[in-house]
Protein backbone atom coordinates (compact mmCIF):
# COMPACT_ATOMS: atom_id res chain seq x y z
CA UNK A 1 0.00 0.00 0.00
CA UNK A 2 1.45 3.44 -0.97
CA UNK A 3 2.39 5.87 1.60
CA UNK A 4 1.01 8.70 1.97
CA UNK A 5 2.03 12.38 3.53
CA UNK A 6 -0.20 15.58 3.91
CA UNK A 7 0.22 18.56 6.05
CA UNK A 8 -0.84 18.04 9.83
CA UNK A 9 -3.55 21.07 9.82
CA UNK A 10 -4.63 23.73 8.18
CA UNK A 11 -6.65 26.69 8.73
CA UNK A 12 -9.04 28.39 6.59
CA UNK A 13 -11.89 31.10 7.34
CA UNK A 14 -15.81 30.89 6.15
CA UNK A 15 -16.34 31.53 2.10
CA UNK A 16 -12.87 30.20 0.86
CA UNK A 17 -11.58 27.51 -1.09
CA UNK A 18 -9.73 24.71 0.57
CA UNK A 19 -6.90 22.93 -0.93
CA UNK A 20 -5.29 19.69 0.61
CA UNK A 21 -2.60 18.42 -1.05
CA UNK A 22 -1.49 14.46 -0.45
CA UNK A 23 2.11 13.17 -2.03
CA UNK A 24 1.72 9.43 -2.40
CA UNK A 25 5.31 9.19 -4.59
CA UNK A 26 4.85 5.41 -4.94
CA UNK A 27 1.04 4.97 -6.05
CA UNK A 28 1.18 1.71 -8.20
CA UNK A 29 -0.99 1.70 -11.57
CA UNK A 30 -4.10 -0.20 -10.25
CA UNK A 31 -4.22 2.15 -6.58
CA UNK A 32 -7.17 4.82 -7.03
CA UNK A 33 -6.96 7.69 -4.03
CA UNK A 34 -9.93 8.25 -1.95
CA UNK A 35 -10.61 10.92 0.70
CA UNK A 36 -12.73 10.72 4.14
CA UNK A 37 -13.82 13.39 6.08
CA UNK A 38 -14.13 12.52 10.20
CA UNK A 39 -16.03 14.20 12.86
CA UNK A 40 -14.76 14.02 16.70
CA UNK A 41 -16.91 10.77 17.72
CA UNK A 42 -17.95 9.71 14.49
CA UNK A 43 -16.89 7.50 11.87
CA UNK A 44 -14.79 8.20 8.56
CA UNK A 45 -17.30 9.41 5.99
CA UNK A 46 -16.52 9.09 1.90
CA UNK A 47 -16.09 11.85 0.06
CA UNK A 48 -14.77 11.30 -3.05
CA UNK A 49 -12.29 9.28 -5.14
CA UNK A 50 -10.53 9.10 -8.18
CA UNK A 51 -7.62 7.77 -10.58
CA UNK A 52 -6.68 10.03 -12.64
CA UNK A 53 -7.44 14.04 -13.59
CA UNK A 54 -10.08 15.61 -11.96
CA UNK A 55 -13.56 14.16 -10.46
CA UNK A 56 -15.91 16.25 -8.73
CA UNK A 57 -19.60 15.63 -6.86
CA UNK A 58 -21.51 18.03 -4.72
CA UNK A 59 -19.36 17.97 -1.90
CA UNK A 60 -15.51 18.58 -3.34
CA UNK A 61 -13.27 18.20 -6.20
CA UNK A 62 -9.91 15.83 -7.10
CA UNK A 63 -7.44 16.78 -8.86
CA UNK A 64 -4.65 14.15 -9.74
CA UNK A 65 -1.91 15.27 -12.01
CA UNK A 66 -0.63 13.10 -15.24
CA UNK A 67 2.08 11.13 -12.89
CA UNK A 68 -0.73 10.95 -9.87
CA UNK A 69 2.12 11.34 -7.24
CA UNK A 70 0.12 13.95 -5.57
CA UNK A 71 -3.39 14.45 -5.77
CA UNK A 72 -5.39 17.86 -4.27
CA UNK A 73 -8.72 18.09 -2.37
CA UNK A 74 -10.60 21.04 -3.08
CA UNK A 75 -13.58 21.94 -0.91
CA UNK A 76 -15.61 25.14 -2.34
CA UNK A 77 -16.43 27.44 -0.12
CA UNK A 78 -15.88 26.22 3.59
CA UNK A 79 -18.35 26.69 6.40
CA UNK A 80 -17.74 25.96 10.14
CA UNK A 81 -19.51 22.54 9.35
CA UNK A 82 -16.61 21.36 7.63
CA UNK A 83 -14.04 21.34 10.79
CA UNK A 84 -12.75 17.93 10.66
CA UNK A 85 -9.95 15.68 9.89
CA UNK A 86 -9.43 14.64 6.20
CA UNK A 87 -7.69 11.98 5.23
CA UNK A 88 -6.07 11.06 1.83
CA UNK A 89 -5.79 6.94 1.43
CA UNK A 90 -4.19 5.34 -1.44
CA UNK A 91 -4.91 1.58 -2.44
CA UNK A 92 -5.67 -0.78 -4.91
CA UNK A 93 -9.79 -2.07 -5.97
CA UNK A 94 -9.77 -5.33 -6.58
CA UNK A 95 -12.50 -7.56 -7.66
CA UNK A 96 -12.51 -9.06 -3.87
CA UNK A 97 -13.88 -5.82 -2.26
CA UNK A 98 -12.21 -6.79 0.87
CA UNK A 99 -9.31 -3.96 0.87
CA UNK A 100 -8.60 -2.74 3.90
CA UNK A 101 -8.33 1.12 4.57
CA UNK A 102 -5.06 2.44 5.85
CA UNK A 103 -5.53 5.45 7.28
CA UNK A 104 -2.77 7.85 8.58
CA UNK A 105 -2.93 10.62 10.81
CA UNK A 106 -5.03 12.90 8.13
CA UNK A 107 -4.99 16.85 8.37
CA UNK A 108 -7.20 18.81 11.17
CA UNK A 109 -8.89 21.37 9.23
CA UNK A 110 -10.10 24.03 11.21
CA UNK A 111 -12.89 26.73 9.27
CA UNK A 112 -12.96 30.18 11.74
CA UNK A 113 -15.40 32.25 11.27
CA UNK B 1 -29.29 7.44 2.45
CA UNK B 2 -28.70 4.40 3.33
CA UNK B 3 -26.84 4.09 6.51
CA UNK B 4 -24.63 1.31 9.00
CA UNK B 5 -26.06 1.32 12.46
CA UNK B 6 -24.20 0.59 15.58
CA UNK B 7 -25.51 -0.61 18.64
CA UNK B 8 -24.85 0.41 21.77
CA UNK B 9 -23.20 3.75 21.32
CA UNK B 10 -21.73 3.48 24.41
CA UNK B 11 -20.38 0.80 26.57
CA UNK B 12 -19.00 0.57 30.06
CA UNK B 13 -17.15 -2.88 30.90
CA UNK B 14 -15.25 -4.32 33.82
CA UNK B 15 -11.60 -5.80 32.58
CA UNK B 16 -12.15 -9.37 31.83
CA UNK B 17 -15.93 -9.19 30.96
CA UNK B 18 -17.15 -10.16 27.20
CA UNK B 19 -18.84 -7.48 25.13
CA UNK B 20 -20.48 -7.57 21.91
CA UNK B 21 -20.91 -4.68 19.33
CA UNK B 22 -23.28 -5.01 17.04
CA UNK B 23 -23.83 -3.75 13.78
CA UNK B 24 -26.43 -3.51 10.80
CA UNK B 25 -24.49 -2.76 7.45
CA UNK B 26 -26.31 -1.61 4.56
CA UNK B 27 -28.40 -4.33 3.18
CA UNK B 28 -27.24 -4.61 -0.27
CA UNK B 29 -23.58 -4.85 0.84
CA UNK B 30 -21.37 -7.97 0.93
CA UNK B 31 -18.12 -6.73 2.35
CA UNK B 32 -17.88 -6.16 6.62
CA UNK B 33 -15.25 -4.27 8.32
CA UNK B 34 -14.32 -3.60 11.92
CA UNK B 35 -12.06 -0.33 12.97
CA UNK B 36 -10.79 1.23 15.57
CA UNK B 37 -10.05 4.69 16.93
CA UNK B 38 -8.25 5.13 20.33
CA UNK B 39 -8.68 8.02 21.67
CA UNK B 40 -6.52 10.98 19.80
CA UNK B 41 -5.05 7.93 17.44
CA UNK B 42 -5.30 6.72 14.10
CA UNK B 43 -7.84 4.94 12.47
CA UNK B 44 -7.18 1.27 12.70
CA UNK B 45 -7.65 -2.31 10.99
CA UNK B 46 -9.06 -5.25 12.93
CA UNK B 47 -10.63 -7.24 10.41
CA UNK B 48 -12.57 -7.64 7.01
CA UNK B 49 -15.40 -10.46 6.09
CA UNK B 50 -16.77 -11.48 3.50
CA UNK B 51 -18.83 -14.83 2.17
CA UNK B 52 -19.59 -15.49 5.73
CA UNK B 53 -15.88 -15.91 6.71
CA UNK B 54 -12.59 -13.88 7.84
CA UNK B 55 -11.05 -12.49 4.36
CA UNK B 56 -8.15 -10.22 6.66
CA UNK B 57 -7.26 -9.55 9.69
CA UNK B 58 -4.78 -7.40 11.59
CA UNK B 59 -2.39 -8.04 14.04
CA UNK B 60 -4.53 -6.26 16.54
CA UNK B 61 -6.83 -9.25 16.28
CA UNK B 62 -5.76 -11.74 18.32
CA UNK B 63 -7.79 -15.11 19.76
CA UNK B 64 -9.84 -12.48 21.93
CA UNK B 65 -11.51 -11.03 19.24
CA UNK B 66 -14.26 -12.66 16.85
CA UNK B 67 -16.46 -11.96 14.31
CA UNK B 68 -20.14 -13.02 13.41
CA UNK B 69 -23.07 -12.42 10.63
CA UNK B 70 -25.60 -14.49 12.94
CA UNK B 71 -28.80 -14.08 10.93
CA UNK B 72 -28.09 -12.57 7.78
CA UNK B 73 -28.37 -8.65 8.87
CA UNK B 74 -26.16 -8.29 11.60
CA UNK B 75 -22.67 -8.03 12.18
CA UNK B 76 -20.93 -8.29 15.39
CA UNK B 77 -17.56 -8.08 17.35
CA UNK B 78 -16.91 -10.21 20.13
CA UNK B 79 -14.48 -9.77 22.55
CA UNK B 80 -14.03 -11.96 24.96
CA UNK B 81 -11.84 -10.94 27.89
CA UNK B 82 -11.12 -7.09 27.40
CA UNK B 83 -8.19 -5.45 28.71
CA UNK B 84 -7.86 -1.16 29.30
CA UNK B 85 -6.24 -0.96 26.45
CA UNK B 86 -9.37 -2.26 24.26
CA UNK B 87 -10.66 0.87 25.27
CA UNK B 88 -11.61 2.86 21.80
CA UNK B 89 -14.25 4.04 19.47
CA UNK B 90 -14.97 1.03 17.11
CA UNK B 91 -16.61 1.70 13.62
CA UNK B 92 -18.56 -1.03 11.75
CA UNK B 93 -18.18 -0.03 8.05
CA UNK B 94 -19.75 -2.28 4.70
CA UNK B 95 -19.08 -1.52 1.03
CA UNK B 96 -19.98 -2.84 -2.51
CA UNK B 97 -17.93 -5.27 -4.04
CA UNK B 98 -14.49 -3.60 -5.38
CA UNK B 99 -14.79 -0.39 -3.13
CA UNK B 100 -15.77 1.91 -6.09
CA UNK B 101 -18.46 3.70 -4.10
CA UNK B 102 -16.53 4.21 -0.78
CA UNK B 103 -17.03 2.46 2.44
CA UNK B 104 -19.68 3.33 4.49
CA UNK B 105 -18.72 3.55 8.23
CA UNK B 106 -21.42 3.68 11.09
CA UNK B 107 -21.27 5.66 14.08
CA UNK B 108 -19.29 3.82 16.23
CA UNK B 109 -19.57 2.32 19.75
CA UNK B 110 -17.42 3.97 22.51
CA UNK B 111 -15.79 1.01 24.68
CA UNK B 112 -14.93 1.72 27.81
CA UNK B 113 -13.08 -0.98 29.82
CA UNK B 114 -12.80 0.34 33.57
Amino acid sequence: LAKTTQPISMDSYEGQEVNITCSHNNIATNDYITWYQQFPSQGPRFIIQGYKTKVTNEVASLFIPADRKSSTLSLPRVSLSDTAVYYCLVGALGSGGYNKLIFGAGTRLAVHP
Amino acid sequence: EPEVTQTPSHQVTQMGQEVILRCVPISNHLYFYWYRQILGQKVEFLVSFYNNEISEKSEIFDDQFSVERPDGSNFTLKIRSTKLEDSAMYFCASSEAGGRTGYTFGSGTRLTVV
